[in-house]
């Protein structure tokens, strides 16, 4: 079965541009969650999607944000990009077992945005 | 809110030697907790997992316990080898039916010399 993929690996943007992120689960699986991770803040929960809704935010500005595909594929926007968006973006999968509310999470290889 | 510490890297190692890396954490509710690794340039890859009080994850020679009393829940492994050099993140998820997320440790680097 293959993995969780994000597109594109590397982008270089200039403050002020917005950028999207996309992010294909693994097959079968119904909730992708998006993460920040940044060498200062370490990893910090952006947003979880399941079933085209977003039900769980972190708190992040509202120039982040988010949606998801009937086909479980999920994108990220962040707009008027900072300095401090610099950051590798990490998507999870994960498949809510049926009638327990435990799932674990698996992770793609992220994308690296850099600001200049 | 909740929380997960770790303790303070790079550990540095020789091959074979015994590894611990201390993880405690600070929930409402009741965890489950997990460790994942990263390797340099990749994304997270899921270690072990154990969901509640008393349970072992165990995976790659890797092991953890979730101790309940003393909400922690250290990574251990008998022999280290070079290849086990990553960054190590102890993180916990308090599960819930407006949704569920992974709060983080700050992760821990580990280092394995000849």
């Amino acid at each position: 079965k293959a993995g969780v993929t994000q597109t594109p690996r590397y982008l270089i943007k200039t403050r002020g541009q917005q950028v999207t992120l996309s992010c294909s689960p693994i097959s079968g699986h119904r909730s992708v969650s998006w993460y920040q991770q940044t060498p200062g803040q370490g990893l910090q929960f952006l947003f979880e999607y399941f079933s085209e809704t977003q039900r769980n935010k972190g708190n992040f500005p509202g120039r982040f944000s988010g949606r998801q595909f009937s086909n479980s594929r999920s994108e990220m926007n962040v707009s008027t990009l900072e300095l401090g968006d610099s950051a590798l973006y990490l998507c999870a999968s994960s498949l809510p077992t049926s009638g327990s509310w435990e799932y674990e999470q698996y992770f793609g290889p992220g994308t690296r945005l850099t600001v200049t | 809110g909740n929380s997960v510490t770790q303790m303070e890297g790079p550990v540095t190692l020789s091959e074979e030697a015994f590894l611990t890396i201390n993880c405690t954490y600070t929930a409402t509710g009741y965890p489950s907790l997990f460790w994942y690794v990263q390797y340099p340039g990749e994304g997270l890859q899921l270690l072990l997992k154990a969901t509640k009080a008393d349970d072992k994850g165990s995976n790659k020679g890797f092991e953890a316990t979730y101790r309940k009393e003393t909400t922690s829940f250290h990574l251990e492994k008998g022999s280290v080898q070079v290849s086990d050099s990553a960054v190590y993140f102890c993180a916990l998820m308090i599960l819930t039916g407006g949704g569920n997320k992974l709060t983080f440790g700050t992760g821990t680097q580990l280092k394995v010399e000849l």
